[in-house]
């Protein structure tokens, strides 16, 4: 019964750097989300991928930003060339199909992303 | 952009004392979620309400939705310290959750 795992839980990085954070979904939920939150706001929608669907990139601030998932598995969120403004926290959360209107989400706990 | 707004931003009350926290959303929705995040990280999934419910209860939790005037309020009686957090409301419309800036909650002892 382990819940959404993420990794890593803290990341330093130089401008200009890339990163990859990394999200383990709940086993059995097709849908996955990342969210970023900057410190002290609301979250702010990325990505979500739902199967084998396309993802809807459509929160995805820039093209330094994207994602993969293999499957109903692990989803990386990759940023490219880092800036300051990347520094927040990343979320990601997992639901069952969206088959019905419930979609409760549950959330992984988070990478500190900091950008020096 | 965001669609929920919480009001108030923050608020500070004394332990046994109710607490009301307000959402406004804008666009139609399939359902209304409240989440709880304490310190800056995993948000925990509260309660759900469905567009035709106007009201649901869990535990000390009470939600009412109220879609004509696109809102919805969360109430946790008999606050306790534990019960700090910042609280989040979301709407569900198509197919993703849009999250409100949130309520900081703080409980005196």
């Amino acid at each position: 019964g382990a819940g959404v795992s993420q990794s890593p839980s803290n990341k330093v990085t130089e401008k200009g750097k890339d990163v990859e954070l990394r999200c383990d979904p709940i086993s059995g939920h097709t849908a996955l989300y990342w969210y970023r939150q900057r410190l002290g706001q609301g979250l702010e929608f990325l990505i979500y991928f739902q199967g084998n669907s396309a993802p809807d990139k459509s929160g995805l601030p820039s093209d330094r930003f994207s994602a993969e998932r293999t499957g109903e598995s692990v989803s990386t969120l990759t940023i490219q060339r880092t800036q300051q403004e990347d520094s927040a926290v990343y979320l990601c959360a997992s639901s069952l199909a969206l088959a019905s209107s419930y979609n409760e989400q549950f959330f992984g706990p988070g990478t500190r992303l900091t950008v020096l | 952009s965001q669609q929920g707004e919480e009001d108030p931003q923050a608020l500070s009350i004394q332990e046994g004392e109710n607490a009301t926290m307000n959402c406004s959303y804008k666009t139609s929705i399939n359902n209304l979620q409240w989440y709880r995040q304490n310190s800056g990280r995993g948000l925990v999934h509260l309660i759900l309400i469905r567009s035709n419910e106007r009201e649901k209860h869990s535990g000390r939790l009470r939600v009412t939705l109220d879609t004509s005037k696109k809102s919805s309020s969360l109430l946790i009686t008999a606050s306790r310290a534990a019960d700090t957090a910042s609280y989040f409301c979301a709407t569900m419309g198509a197919q993703k959750l849009v999250f409100g800036q949130g309520t900081r909650l703080t409980i005196n002892p």
